[in-house]
C-alpha cells in the first residue's frame, strides 16, 4: 500500500514568513502533485512534478519533486494570510490506473 | 477551464436507505474516480474506473458500494444500504492520461443520520 506522510499536520504563522512542508513516502511514483483545499470545497491544483529533481515555481510557492520521486517539499516565500487553507500533496500510483493516493494533508494559517 | 459537475451538492438521508450522487466527468477524459473526505480527514481513495470497467478499488469500497457510467457523461457512485459512518463529502475526479491534470469536482456532502 502507497501512503504519503505530510508534516507539519498544522502549521500557524505570521505573514511574511517563510514555510516548508514535507510530503514523504517509502513508494516510488510516477508523478505528484499539490493542492489547496478550502473548507467545503474540492481540493484545487497547484502544481504537478514528474522528473526526479523537479522543481516548479508558481509566483511565491517552488515545488520540488526527490530524485527518487518518494518525496516532495512546498516552500512558501513571505506567506500572506490568502495562503491559509489546507495543502494536500497526492502521489500517482505506478500500478497503472493512475490513481491517486493523498497525503495526510497540512493545515496553514497565515496571521495577519 | 472544463469542469467536474457533481450533483446535488448535499445529500440528507436516513440510515439504511439508498443514495445516488451523481458526477458528470470533463468530455475527453478517460480515467475517472471517486474519492472521500470525512470532515477533518485525509482524503480518501474509493475507486477508479476506466473502459466501463472498475479498475481498482479500495478497501472501503464493499459491496454496498456501485458505480456506473450508463450513458457515456454520467459517472454515479451509489450506496446501497447507508451507514452513519458513510457520512462525508465525496468527490468525483477525472483525468485524460498519465500525469495529466487531475480534475475535481466540488463535491457532494451526503449526512446519513
Amino acid at each position: 500500500t502507497q501512503l504519503l506522510e505530510q508534516s507539519p499536520q498544522f502549521l500557524s504563522i505570521q505573514e511574511g514568513e517563510n514555510l516548508t512542508v514535507y510530503c514523504n513516502s517509502s513508494s516510488v511514483f510516477s508523478s505528484l502533485q499539490w493542492y489547496r483545499q478550502e473548507p467545503g470545497e474540492g481540493p484545487v491544483l497547484l502544481v504537478t512534478v514528474v522528473t526526479g529533481g523537479e522543481v516548479k515555481k508558481l509566483k511565491r510557492l517552488t515545488f520540488q519533486f526527490g530524485d527518487a520521486r518518494k518525496d516532495s517539499s512546498l516552500h512558501i516565500t513571505a506567506a500572506q494570510p490568502g495562503d491559509t487553507g489546507l495543502y494536500l500533496c497526492a502521489g500517482a500510483s505506478t500500478s497503472g490506473t493512475y490513481k491517486y493516493i493523498f497525503g495526510t494533508g497540512t493545515r496553514l494559517k497565515v496571521l495577519a | 477551464e472544463p469542469e467536474v459537475t457533481q450533483t446535488p451538492s448535499h445529500q440528507v438521508t436516513q440510515m439504511g436507505q439508498e443514495v445516488i450522487l451523481r458526477c458528470v466527468p470533463i468530455s475527453n477524459h478517460l480515467y475517472f474516480y471517486w474519492y472521500r473526505q470525512i470532515l477533518g480527514q485525509k482524503v480518501e481513495f474509493l475507486v477508479s474506473f476506466y473502459n466501463n470497467e472498475i479498475s481498482e478499488k479500495s478497501e472501503i469500497f464493499d459491496d454496498q458500494f456501485s458505480v456506473e457510467r450508463p450513458d457515456g457523461s454520467n459517472f454515479t457512485l451509489k450506496i446501497r444500504s447507508t451507514k452513519l459512518e458513510d457520512s462525508a463529502m465525496y468527490f468525483c475526479a477525472s483525468i485524460r492520461g498519465m500525469g495529466e491534470k487531475l480534475f475535481f469536482g466540488s463535491g457532494t456532502q451526503l449526512s446519513v443520520l
